[in-house]
Formats: structure tokens, C-alpha cells, sequence
């Protein structure tokens, strides 16, 4: 079974400059997670999605973050304008329903913002 | 009182010893304690997890010993191995509220020397 796929691995840009992510979990999974995962911490849920509608986005930083799930598959998330707090490896999650700590994570991508 | 607080944040021990990490929560509504695993470069994995209705659950080395009265779960690995090396973050949800929200705490990197 192919697990969550993320894209780009790596991308460096400079502040004030958009990116975008994107995340492809696994087949047949209804609930999606985004978590921001800064150095030497824990993971932080950014937002969730229950099929293609938005469960919980109350940590999402919304006049510069905005994130899509089309189709209720896969999903993106903008970041637009950066900042250079917003340096950190963003993790995409998800799990076959919204009632278990079960989650299965993508290897994540790493910003770098200079 | 939707933190997790994790400790200790590095731990050094022997090949062949025990590896305890500790965690504490205040929401008494969390109902579900996984712990997860994170090599470099990759996401976190689901290591073992558990509810409240257990004291403990043991999974080959893994144990996790849940102390509800006290709001604290601990991980112990017993006979640690090098390749255990990796950092360890615990994590509460509730899954009975609509949303399988994971908050992690700091993480724990552990390294097991050879």
C-alpha cells in the first residue's frame, strides 16, 4: 500500500515570496491533516480536512495560509506571503476516519525562508 | 489546558538498557495516548498507543504505563537498541469530540549507544 505522498521534499525561498505543497494521501482516506512542525518541536495541526470540508482550521494562520482539498483526494497548501517564522518542515497526515489517533504521515516538506 | 508536556527532551543510554520518557496532560477529555516515532527525514510513525480504560499496554520492547489520577503516561523501551535512535513524541486527542486532533507534545530525542 503506497503511503502519503508530499511534494516538493525541499524548497527554499526568500520572505514575502508564495509557495505551495502538496499532499496526496492514502487511497480511500477520508480525513487529511496538515501539521507545521517547527525544529525541535512537535507537530502542530495547521488544519484538517473531513473528505473535501474543513473539520478544524482554528491554528491556521489565515491571512497568509489557505489550503484546498479538491475532490476530497488530494490537497494543497499556500502559503502566501512568507515569513521567515514560517521556516519548518510541513507535515501532511491522514487517516481512514476522523474518530482515531491513527494517523499516517508523508515524509514532509522542508522551507526554508531567508 | 490543550497541552502535552514532554520530558525529558535527550536521553543517552546504553545498548541493552531502559529508555523511559515521561509525558503529562491537563484535558482530562482526552481519551486516546498514542506515542510516535521519528527517524531523520522522515514523518512520525505510529509506536504504540492507549486508552484510559488500561494502566498498560505492552507491545514486544514498547510499554506505555498510564496513570489517569496523576494525568501521566510514560513509554518505557526495554533491552533499547541502536537502531531505536530516533526522537519519540507523545500525543493526546479526543476521540470522542469531531475531530481526531492530535496534540503532541515536545519530543524526546533519544540516542542508544552501542
Amino acid at each position: 500500500e503506497a503511503g502519503v505522498a508530499q511534494s516538493p521534499r525541499y524548497k527554499i525561498i526568500e520572505k514575502r515570496q508564495s509557495v505551495a505543497f502538496w499532499c496526496n494521501p492514502i487511497s480511500g482516506h477520508a480525513t487529511l491533516y496538515w501539521y507545521q512542525q517547527i525544529l525541535g518541536q512537535g507537530p502542530k495541526l495547521l488544519i484538517q480536512f473531513q473528505n473535501n470540508g474543513v473539520v478544524d482550521d482554528s491554528q491556521l494562520p489565515k491571512d497568509r495560509f489557505s489550503a484546498e482539498r479538491l475532490k476530497g483526494v488530494d490537497s494543497t497548501l499556500k502559503i502566501q506571503p512568507a515569513k521567515l517564522e514560517d521556516s519548518a518542515v510541513y507535515l501532511c497526515a491522514s487517516s481512514l476516519v476522523w474518530d482515531t489517533g491513527e494517523l499516517f504521515f508523508g515524509e514532509g516538506s522542508r522551507l526554508t525562508v531567508l | 489546558q490543550q497541552q502535552v508536556k514532554q520530558s525529558p527532551q535527550s536521553l543517552i543510554v546504553q545498548k541493552g538498557g531502559i529508555s523511559i520518557i515521561n509525558c503529562a496532560y491537563e484535558n482530562t477529555a482526552f481519551d486516546y495516548f498514542p506515542w510516535y516515532q521519528q527517524f531523520p527525514g522522515k514523518g512520525p510513525a505510529l509506536l504504540i498507543a492507549i486508552r484510559p480504560d488500561v494502566s498498560e499496554k505492552k507491545e514486544g520492547r514498547f510499554t506505555i504505563s498510564f496513570n489517569k489520577s496523576a494525568k501521566q503516561f510514560s513509554l518505557h523501551i526495554m533491552d533499547s537498541q541502536p537502531g531505536d535512535s530516533a526522537t519519540y513524541f507523545c500525543a493526546a486527542s479526543r476521540e470522542s469530540s469531531n475531530t481526531g486532533k492530535l496534540i503532541f507534545g515536545q519530543g524526546t530525542t533519544l540516542q542508544v549507544k552501542p
